[in-house]
């Protein structure tokens, strides 16, 4: 079955680590994307990818880094420099043209111990 | 710069009440891209229905309907006899091309809570 897939479903990590977030897609999409959800806040997009080796900065980006050497694949790095990174975390792909939705994976939930 | 308001953050209904979301967005671009999403408790956001800024025909889908109105920037969601399974939080989303390339912005949320 086609479809986007996070590992892992919860995360922990240690003050000071970098921690790697996996999103996998078997739908052949062009764009993908990384959204931070915090209680009352929605989401809030972090990083996009329109195609294979180039993505833009979104909204809260700082503290963050991603990849895109693969098209099924989009990984997302929380580094030291992320203040605040306990959260839920949103993959998302769609096909690179406007009217076309996205399809989101399960999650990955993040919290600094 | 893209913006979506969700001006509801909590709503609970009876079971079997209708339930109108509000959803009002912000863009400068002539043609965009309107869509809700549920997001039950398990987390993952499950796609609903879309609209294009150029097609403002409102429809309904089952127990669902839309009312998009460009003159106010609206794309309003109404749940027809709702029910328990429809407990879920609700997003709306604008797509756009405002900055070349195609960005997804959501507004925060209208938690929906179906009494039994």
């Amino acid at each position: 079955d086609g479809g986007i897939t996070q590992s892992p479903k919860y995360l922990f990590r240690k003050e000071g680590q970098n921690v790697t977030l996996s999103c996998e897609q078997n739908l052949n999409h062009d764009a993908m994307y990384w959204y931070r959800q915090d209680p009352g806040q929605g989401l809030r997009l972090i990083y996009y990818s329109q195609i294979v080796n180039d993505f833009q900065k979104g909204d809260i980006a700082e503290g963050y880094s991603v990849s895109r050497e693969k098209k099924e694949s989009f990984p997302l790095t929380v580094t030291s420099a992320q203040k605040n990174p306990t959260a839920f975390y949103l993959c998302a792909s769609t096909w690179r043209v406007a009217n076309t939705e996205a399809f989101f994976g399960q999650g990955t939930r993040l919290t600094v111990v | 710069a893209q913006k979506v308001t969700q001006a509801q953050t909590e709503i609970s209904v009876v079971e079997k009440e209708d339930v109108t979301l509000d959803c009002v967005y912000e863009t400068r671009d002539t043609t965009y891209y309107l869509f809700w999403y549920k997001q039950p408790p398990s987390g993952e956001l499950v796609f609903l229905i879309r609209r294009n800024s150029f097609d403002e025909q409102n429809e309904i889908s089952g127990r669902y309907s839309w009312n998009f109105q460009k003159s106010t920037s609206s794309f309003n969601f109404t749940i027809t006899a709702s029910q328990v399974v429809d407990s879920a939080v609700y997003f709306c989303a604008l797509k756009d091309s405002g900055a070349g390339s195609y960005q997804l912005t959501f507004g925060k949320g209208t938690k929906l809570s179906v009494i039994p």
